[in-house]
């Protein structure tokens, strides 16, 4: 069972970068390392996926280190508009529940 | 075009009614799911279905019960509803798998109230 931690909330200001951290000890080999932002009234969305080193799209990078214990969500030069719950998920295709555990995520407020 | 939609948006009942909300999802999809979000924003997964037949039942009372009458839909009913039903209930869908690296599209959640 790979349970994840993540602080309950984060504060950032404007232009900067972000970074979220997710434990996840118990992580399993076939584990991938999934993280959705949620707004308020919204259902969550998809950011960013990896299994191991780093990976970037057009809105975060995630970065993960050799033991995947841990991996870490960046979001580059931030806005109001990131406020938001962001959630990290690990799990692999078939593992059920346990690769669906949304968890408390962690409530990211950006000021001016 | 709206991936995933749920209808209705609100839904306020009282207890020991019965009610369902309804899901669709127009991505060609394998696999939907529902999720419950209570008052204190924690999210956690009710039901999967993939290719209509049920994956995950996580400890869910059977007065809900999920039915997919085929691959674009999955609707959830619940009977006698109770005080502890009152939640936002999410549907989503994946291209594949279920628990796994397999991106989730969310609907706009149904609130329901019960009173």
């Amino acid at each position: 069972l790979a349970k994840t931690t993540q602080p309950i909330s984060m504060d950032s200001y404007e232009g900067q970068e972000v970074n979220i951290t997710c434990s996840h000890n118990n992580i399993a080999t076939n584990d991938y390392i999934t993280w959705y932002q949620q707004f308020p009234s919204q259902g969550p969305r998809f950011i960013i996926q990896g299994y191991k080193t780093k990976v970037t799209n057009e809105v975060a990078s995630l970065f993960i280190p050799a033991d995947r214990k841990s991996s870490t969500l960046s979001l580059p030069r931030v806005s109001l508009s990131d406020t938001a719950v962001y959630y990290c998920l690990v799990g692999d295709e078939g593992g059920g529940a346990d690769g669906l555990t949304f968890g408390k995520g962690t409530h990211l407020i950006i000021q001016p | 075009d709206t991936a995933v939609s749920q209808t209705p948006k609100y839904l306020v009942t009282q207890m020991g009614n019965d009610k369902s909300i309804k899901c669709e999802q127009n991505l060609g999809h394998d696999t939907m799911y529902w999720y419950k979000q209570d008052s204190k924003k924690f999210l956690k997964i009710m039901f999967s279905y993939n290719n209509k037949e049920l994956i995950i039942n996580e400890t869910v009372p059977n007065r809900f019960s999920p039915k997919s009458p085929d691959k674009a839909h999955l609707n959830l009913h619940i009977n006698s509803l109770e005080l502890g039903d009152s939640a936002v209930y999410f549907c989503a869908s994946s291209q594949g798998g279920y628990g796994g690296p397999y991106e989730q599209y969310f609907g706009p959640g149904t609130r329901l109230t019960v009173t």
